[in-house]
């Protein structure tokens, strides 16, 4: 199936600073892609929805300042936490759906913990 | 009332049971369909999808969805341990004005445990 390849797998951060976590689609165009949060034994919670070229579309209680999102290219979105918290330390995984089609593909998520 | 139901489980079966997984919706205008696995502290892969009502079999995979009912199956013949996850269903809807669907709603998510 198709890759879509997340940087850094896992990074940790000092409270206050900033970190900026890509998505990329490997082998193919993603006009759409999706950033989701995971907690431990939950399912995804989907923060927000970002279109190649737009403002990202954040989903209801996701904080937009906080959580930048910036999709440049049809092969690169990238998710910016700004001013980490502890509680902002989890699984964030991103999505991207092909152009050319509906097919939608996982990355392999990546883990922020921030002290 | 969550659009989504999936039993979390946790389901354990013996190898080479025949592994059923379900999820109920109650938004009709979901019209494809896809089964997700997810190992431990890693991202979804994608198992199967479809579009429509029926079935649709990928090796020892099996998806079945019945609209009229607003119920999705998928069935793991000769379950392995390696299949040990959790497995998510996943739906959407056409978004408006378009061709395309629009953001997937998820199921809770089954843990399955296939022990040898």
């Amino acid at each position: 199936g198709a890759v879509v390849s997340q940087h850094p797998s896992r990074v940790i951060c000092k409270s206050g600073t900033s970190v900026k976590i890509e998505c990329r689609s490997l082998d193919f165009q993603a006009t759409t892609m999706f950033w989701y949060r995971q907690f431990p034994k939950q399912s995804l919670m989907l923060m927000a929805t970002s279109n190649e070229g737009s403002k990202a579309t954040y989903e209801q209680g996701v904080e937009k300042d906080k959580f930048l999102i910036n999709h440049a290219s049809l092969t690169l979105s990238t998710l910016t936490v700004t001013s980490a918290h502890p509680e902002d330390s989890s699984f964030y995984i991103c999505s991207a759906r092909q152009t050319s089609g509906n097919t939608i593909y996982f990355g392999e998520g990546s883990w922020l913990t921030v002290v | 009332q969550k659009e989504v139901e999936q039993d979390p489980g946790p389901l354990s079966v013996p190898e080479g049971a025949i592994v059923s997984l379900n999820c109920t919706y109650s938004n009709s205008a979901f019209q494809y369909f896809m089964w997700y696995r997810q190992y431990s502290r890693k991202g979804p892969e994608l198992l199967m999808y479809t579009y429509s009502s029926g079935n649709k079999e990928d090796g020892r995979f099996t998806a079945q969805v019945d609209k009229s009912s607003k119920y999705i199956s998928l069935f793991i013949r000769d379950s392995q341990p390696s299949d040990s996850a959790t497995y998510l269903c996943a739906m959407s809807a056409r978004a408006s004005g378009g061709t395309s669907y629009g953001k997937l709603t998820f199921g809770q998510g089954t843990i399955l445990t296939v022990h040898p």
